[in-house]
C-alpha cells in the first residue's frame, strides 16, 4: 500500500542553523501539507501547497519557513534560522482531491533544537 | 472558526470490550469532513475512519465505527473488541470541504486496553 515516508526520522540542531525536512508524498496525491506536533499537545496546520504554491498557510508559517517541491517526488521544509519553540514533530500529509479528500501522513520527523 | 473538542484525556477499556471515545465539533459550514486519526508511541498518525457532512449513514471501517450525530455535532469513535494494540492516542479532526485545506485536531483522547 503506497505511504508517505520523510527523512530523517530524527533532526537535531542548534539553535540558529536552517534545517530542511524532506517528504515523499504518495504518488498520485496532488495535495501536500505539513503540521507540526509539539511534545503533548495538538496537530497543528502550517501549509498546504497545490500545483506548485502555497495554497493556505497558518499563522505559524512566517518568514522562516518556506517549502518547495524541487522535482516530481520530494515535498521539503525548510526553517531558515531555528528556535528553541521550533523543536516538534513534524508532519508531512498528502492527498487527492474527492471524494473524502482523506490526508494520509507520514511518520513524521522529530526536530530537536539545542 | 472551526472547533474540535475531545473531553476524555484518557480512556481504559479491557481488552475485547467496546469503548466510545468523544469528539464535537463547531462550524459554521454546511459541508464538512470529520476524520479520526490513531497516533501510537512510536508516533505516527494513521488514518482510521472518515465521515462526510451529507453522508447519512454512519461510516463503518472493520472495528471503527463512527456515531455521527449532525443535529448534536457529535462524531463519536466506536472502537468494537478492542485488542491490546488500540492502545495509543486518537485524534478527531475536521475539514472545511467548502474553502480550507487544513485539518483542525482536537487535543486527542489517550486509550489504554487492559488484558
Amino acid at each position: 500500500e503506497p505511504e508517505v515516508t520523510q527523512t530523517p526520522s530524527h533532526q537535531v540542531t542548534q539553535m540558529g542553523q536552517e534545517v530542511i525536512l524532506r517528504c515523499v508524498p504518495i504518488s498520485n496525491h496532488l495535495y501536500f501539507y505539513w503540521y507540526r506536533q509539539i511534545l503533548g499537545q495538538k496537530v497543528e496546520f502550517l501549509v498546504s501547497f497545490y500545483n506548485n504554491e502555497i495554497s493556505e498557510k497558518s499563522e505559524i508559517f512566517d518568514d522562516q519557513f518556506s517549502v518547495e517541491r524541487p522535482d516530481g517526488s520530494n515535498f521539503t521544509l525548510k526553517i531558515r534560522s531555528t528556535k528553541l519553540e521550533d523543536s516538534a514533530m513534524y508532519f508531512c500529509a498528502s492527498s487527492y482531491p474527492r471524494p473524502t479528500d482523506t490526508q494520509y501522513f507520514g511518520p513524521g520527523t522529530r526536530l530537536t533544537v539545542l | 472558526a472551526q472547533k474540535i473538542t475531545q473531553t476524555q484525556p484518557g480512556m481504559f477499556v479491557q481488552e475485547k470490550e467496546a469503548v466510545t471515545l468523544d469528539c464535537t465539533y463547531d462550524t459554521s459550514d454546511q459541508s464538512y469532513g470529520l476524520f479520526w486519526y490513531k497516533q501510537p508511541s512510536s508516533g505516527e498518525m494513521i488514518f482510521l475512519i472518515y465521515q462526510g457532512s451529507y453522508d447519512e449513514q454512519n461510516a463503518t471501517e472493520g472495528r471503527y465505527s463512527l456515531n455521527f450525530q449532525k443535529a448534536r455535532k457529535s462524531a463519536n469513535l466506536v472502537i468494537s473488541a478492542s485488542q491490546l494494540g488500540d492502545s495509543a492516542m486518537y485524534f478527531c479532526a475536521m475539514r472545511d470541504q467548502g474553502g480550507s485545506e487544513k485539518l483542525v485536531f482536537g487535543k486527542g483522547t489517550k486509550l489504554t486496553v487492559n488484558p
